[in-house]
């Protein structure tokens, strides 16, 4: 079947040090990925995407790794600042073209 | 710009009986869709509509529906509320249904008692 997975459920950093937060997915046709943001009482928000040609995408902070082949993604977020602290989803179109979420990453960052 | 809003903020409810939720796209957004994210989980994709038709639903029962009216709104509908109903409702606004990227709103708390 169709699925996202987060590998931890809570991640904790220092300050200023780089995080990395990994999925993986089962759904080897899945061509788009999406990692969302959510802070506590909000909805999810849009933070970076990559296409499946592609292995790697940047922003502003962070960058997507795709792994085709062990069918893996991650999250890194460079100089993680207290305002990172959130609940991180990894988001993968299934089948049906529609959104499959896996259950989130709690970073919390620590001062 | 305004962003996706949505109706109510918080909301209770007793088991039996009916709830609307209701969601107002970002300006241009012709799609909206519609997720169930309860505490501790991922959201769940409940609906998507697309020019006031169904394109695609989840694996949710009967008991759900929902419409989008012809300024793009949207209302979700829940009859029969069973205490496992309580969840935050996200909707996700996207410029037509083929884009895969969404914009979510704040969400609806809804709590059965």
């Amino acid at each position: 079947g169709e699925s996202v997975g987060l590998h931890l459920p809570t991640l904790s950093v220092q300050e200023g040090d780089n995080s990395i937060i990994n999925c993986a997915y089962s759904n080897s046709a899945s061509d788009y990925f999406i990692w969302y943001k959510q802070e506590s009482g909000k909805g999810p928000q849009f933070i970076i995407d990559i296409r499946s040609n592609m292995d790697k995408r940047q922003g502003q902070r962070v960058t997507v790794l795709l792994n085709k082949t062990v069918k893996h993604l991650s999250l890194q977020i460079a100089a993680t600042q207290p305002g990172d602290s959130a609940v991180y989803f990894c988001a993968g179109i299934g089948y049906t073209g529609k959104l499959i979420f896996g259950q989130g990453t709690t970073l919390q960052v620590k001062p | 710009d305004a962003g996706v809003t949505q109706s109510p903020t918080h909301l209770i409810k007793t088991r039996g009986q009916h709830v609307t939720l209701r969601c107002s796209p970002i300006s241009g957004h012709k799609s909206v869709s519609w997720y169930q994210q309860v505490l501790g989980q991922g959201p769940q994709f409940i609906f998507q509509y697309y020019e006031k038709e169904e394109r695609g639903r989840g694996n949710f029962p009967d008991r759900f529906s929902a419409r989008q009216f012809p300024n793009y709104s949207s209302e979700l509908n829940v009859n029969a509320l069973l205490l496992g109903d309580s969840a935050l409702y996200l909707c996700a606004s996207s410029l037509s249904h083929g884009t895969y990227e969404q914009y979510f709103g704040p969400g609806t708390r809804l709590t059965v008692t």
